[in-house]
């Protein structure tokens, strides 16, 4: 049974540009869910897609965007990058969404 | 809106010690979750309670919920130097999870 795996683990960008970050939910699982944690503080839930819908999102600007594709992978989008993006961004997958989430190990953005 | 309140923020252990970390919530939920982040790692799970009165250990760590009081609890026995990390509550609602700030946990000799 493989893990939650997120790609890439490090990345660099500058203001303004955009970003794609991937996740491959665990096997077996349906739902996953992205969050962004800023140095020091709390991991902040951003958005979840059940079967490629998305089924709840957090106080995120639209510039954020997902999908899920039918494998259950996951993408996330930002676009129009700003300084207080950067931030280490984990992806958590669950069957069904109930619970039993299994945390990736994050993909650090920087943006300079 | 929901608030997660965890405290200490910052606690300093002396080994061999026991500590308790509080997690109070501002809405009703009967699942809540217990993690551990290194620094630079992931988050790692440690407990999940599911109803009121649950009471799981592990090891030195033993974490309790009580619904009717929106309050957690994670009891630390006899610190050890291994257990210096950052551990966050996260209380779920609808399937998401709203993260505490986070205990950082230093345990000194």
């Amino acid at each position: 049974e493989t893990g939650v795996t997120q790609s890439p683990t490090h990345l660099i960008k500058t203001r303004g540009q955009q970003v794609t970050l991937r996740c491959s939910s665990q096997s077996g699982h349906n739902t996953v869910s992205w969050y962004q944690q800023a140095l020091g503080q709390g991991p902040q839930f951003i958005f979840q897609y059940y079967r490629e819908e998305e089924n709840g999102r957090g106080n995120f600007p639209p510039r954020f965007s997902g999908l899920q594709f039918p494998n259950y992978s996951s993408e996330l989008n930002v676009n129009a990058l700003e300084l207080d993006d950067s931030a280490l961004y984990l992806c958590a997958s669950s069957l069904d969404g109930a619970g039993g989430y299994t945390f990736g190990s994050g993909t650090r953005l920087t943006v300079v | 809106e929901l608030k997660v309140e965890q405290n200490p923020l910052f606690l300093s252990m002396q080994e061999g010690k026991n500590y308790t970390i509080y997690c109070n919530y501002s809405t009703t939920s009967d699942r809540l979750y217990w993690y551990r982040q290194d620094p630079g790692k992931s988050l790692e799970s440690l407990f999940v309670l599911l109803s009121n009165g649950a009471v799981k250990q592990e090891g030195r760590l033993m974490a309790s919920l009580d619904t009717k009081a929106r309050l957690s609890t994670l009891h630390i026995t006899a610190a050890v130097h291994d257990l210096s990390a950052t551990y966050f509550c996260a209380v779920d609602i609808d399937y998401k999870l709203s993260f505490g700030a986070g205990t950082t946990v230093t345990v000194r000799a």
